[in-house]
């Protein structure tokens, strides 16, 4: 179970198109999604916590603008990178945690395999 | 301001040795501890986690973890590696006190295990 799926996994897009990435949990509600960006060797950075249902809380220093963020039901966040620059191409993951049954235990969370974004 | 350390940023170990991946903490309160292995362009694998009760966790993988309270710590250990562990391990933490279900996040450390 708590598994997590995110598509497309891989995306290369011109310079100035937007670019659509889900997150589904498959197995489970998933009351908040994660979004995180990661650099080649470097550590997740969280982007922004999305609640279902409410708007998405940016972490400093990430555009709400640039990445717009949907999580209009329990099992689907949407991160959309609008207008992408080259300076764009990371590798975005998404995790998805609940706060209901089985699952509602201490902050794990449970992560996608990951979008690898290419902006020519 | 609350963190986790991962003091390493690359082990090297030879296959069929124990292997030790440090993790160091700063949470208020009661803290809540994870492990994750990330191979080469995947998503994050949960490995093991430590709530409360026994210090020593068991996890995936023939994987564990010891917390020690008193040196704020949370090494992951394994007796005996092998070349599939290579990967980029993150240790993670969460106050048991918080309520945003974030988690904080080392800078991960790079296992390398040389056949």
């Amino acid at each position: 179970g708590a598994v997590v799926s995110q598509h497309p996994s891989r995306v290369i897009c011109k310079s100035g198109t937007s670019v659509k990435i889900e997150c589904r949990s498959l197995d489970f509600q998933a009351t908040t999604m994660f979004w995180y960006r990661q650099f080649p060797k470097q550590s997740l950075m969280l982007m922004a916590t999305s609640n279902e249902g409410s708007k998405a809380t940016y972490e400093q220093g990430v555009e709400k603008d640039k990445f717009l963020i949907n999580h209009a039901s329990l099992t689907l966040s949407t991160l959309t990178v609008t207008s992408a620059h080259p300076e764009d191409s990371s590798f975005y993951i998404c995790s998805a945690t609940s706060a209901r049954g089985s699952l509602s235990s201490y902050n794990e969370q449970f992560f996608g395999p990951g979008t690898r974004l290419t902006v020519l | 301001a609350q963190s986790v350390a991962q003091p390493e940023d690359q082990v090297n170990v030879a296959e069929g040795n124990p292997l030790t991946v440090k993790c160091t903490y700063s949470v208020s309160g009661n803290p809540y501890l994870f492990w994750y292995v990330q191979y080469p362009n995947r998503g994050l694998q949960f490995l093991l986690k430590y709530i409360t009760g026994d210090n020593l966790v068991k996890g995936s993988y023939g994987f564990e973890a010891e917390f020690n309270k008193s040196q704020t710590s949370f090494h992951l250990k394994k007796p005996s590696a092998l070349v599939s562990d290579s990967a980029l391990y993150f240790c993670a933490g969460a106050s048991c006190a918080g309520n945003n279900r974030k988690l904080i996040w080392g800078l991960g450390t790079s296992l390398a295990v040389n056949p």
